[in-house]
């Protein structure tokens, strides 16, 4: 199957810094999506992107389909955006494979 | 968000006991999932859906089974739970129905099981 993997493992914010994530993937992709998982649990989209760049408040990705990577930016980063992402990607069946995940903690 | 629900949240069982986990949407969405989520390994893929009483195995099937007798409805079945099988448990769904984006996938609030 197709590999996902994402950078950094584990990532340590001081509240209002930058960061970038990135996932990187060894095939092509028919769908792209970022999730943040919380520290409750649940699973939110964040961006469903197999190309190109999006925004949503603070957060932004960027696909570059071509050379199999994906980016999620947060800026001013928030004690409420820690948590643990994931990138997923799919092929031309309807499974999707998951990162391992970056897990993001924003201290006050 | 799309509509999923998952039954029951929370549930504490015996080794041995069968259990089983529904998943309801909303959405129409004509692909549905089950995933297990454990500390090192991440999101597994268990069985999935591809339309009502069609599914097929992910990577960690053995031990479970599924039915889908419904659009709406995916029951994934543990015939006899093993400690093993302690695990939070996660449904998705994803089609062109609804107010989704076509083919993006949405989860489910997850179940937490315990087999003693």
């Amino acid at each position: 199957g197709i590999q996902v993997e994402q950078s950094p493992p584990d990532l340590i914010l001081q509240e209002g810094a930058n960061s970038t994530l990135r996932c990187n993937f060894s095939d092509s992709v028919n769908n792209l999506q970022w999730f943040h998982q919380n520290p409750w649990g649940q699973l939110i989209n964040l961006f469903y992107i197999p190309s190109g760049t999006k925004q949503n408040g603070r957060l932004s990705a960027t696909t570059v389909a071509t050379e199999r990577y994906s980016l999620l930016y947060i800026s001013s980063s928030q004690t409420t955006d820690s948590g643990v992402y994931f990138c997923a990607v799919r092929r031309v069946d309807y499974k999707l494979s998951f990162g391992a995940g970056t897990t993001v903690t924003v201290r006050a | 968000d799309a509509g999923i629900t998952q039954s029951p949240r929370h549930k504490v069982t015996e080794t041995g006991t069968p259990v089983t986990l529904r998943c309801h949407q909303t959405e129409n969405h004509r692909y549905m999932y089950w995933y297990r989520q454990d500390p090192g390994h991440g999101l597994r893929l268990i069985h999935y859906s591809y339309g009502v009483k069609d599914t097929d195995k992910g990577e960690v099937s053995d031990g479970y089974s599924v039915s889908r007798s419904k659009t709406e409805d995916f029951l994934l079945t543990l015939e006899s739970a093993t400690s093993s099988q302690t695990s939070v448990y996660f449904c998705a769904s994803m089609g062109q129905g609804g107010k989704s984006l076509p083919y993006e996938q949405y989860f489910g609030p997850g179940t937490r099981l315990t087999v003693t």
